[in-house]
């Protein structure tokens, strides 16, 4: 079973509006921490955002914010005022446990969604 | 003031003729990773630096070695490059090995096989 699902494979949005990208987990694990990576067509890994499983309120950075819905096991991203820089792959990610003797100390990436922002 | 830095950016090797990535960090962070990401896939872990501890996928080849000899460096070798080894290759750093701890990613360095 995939441990990170991310359905959309594309998405399509224009210059400033806002857009919400999908992504759904799977852990037994009550601790983890979800993240969110943008890799732009040059290849680079920019992290965005991270939200830790007992955190109580939804994390947000500057246009960024996740919205994290536990109970659902669902970590979508919701990007504000979309612009064009914003073009790119977005990947939701995953790591399990606590401390190195624990087994899941990788990050568990989804298939990503490829977001394309027209002006 | 790039913190994870690998190069080269680009790498060209004959089939079977070993090569060398490198990856540098000023984050004097505990954890180094090595990943391999195909086209239009996610990365995969292949291993991963904790202090001098290795760590390797079970699922690595073992064509595929690394070494990290001091905190700043770490190297992907790989010995015997096939065809299907072309690939982005994504080198990451994380302070420890927690799971509120995000990674750091260098630029990457794409490489070829002819």
């Amino acid at each position: 079973a995939q441990k990170i699902t991310q359905t959309q494979p594309g998405m399509f949005v224009q210059e400033k509006e806002a857009v919400t990208l999908d992504c759904t987990y799977d852990t037994s694990d009550p601790s983890y921490g979800l993240f969110w990576y943008k890799q732009p067509s040059s290849g680079e890994m920019i992290f965005l955002i991270y939200q830790g499983s007992y955190d109580q309120q939804n994390a947000t950075e500057g246009r960024y914010s996740l919205n994290f819905q536990k109970a659902r096991k669902s970590a979508n991203l919701v990007i504000s005022a979309s612009q064009l820089g914003d073009s790119a792959m977005y990947f939701c990610a995953m790591r399990e446990g606590r401390g190195w003797d624990q087994a899941g100390t990788a990050l568990i990436f989804g298939k990503g969604t490829t977001l394309s922002v027209s002006s | 003031d790039a913190m994870v830095i690998q190069n080269p950016r680009y790498q060209v090797t004959q089939f079977g003729k070993p090569v060398t990535l490198s990856c540098s960090q000023t984050l004097n962070h505990n954890v180094m990773y090595w990943y391999q990401q195909k086209s239009s896939q996610a990365p995969k872990l292949l291993f991963h630096y904790y202090d001098k501890d290795f760590n390797n996928e079970a699922d690595t080849p073992d064509n595929f070695q690394s070494r990290r000899p001091n905190t700043s460096f770490c190297f992907l070798d790989i010995r015997s490059p096939g065809l299907g080894d072309a690939a982005m290759y994504l080198c990451a750093t994380s302070r420890d090995l927690g799971s509120n701890q995000p990674q750091h990613f260098g630029d990457g360095t794409r490489l070829s096989i002819l």
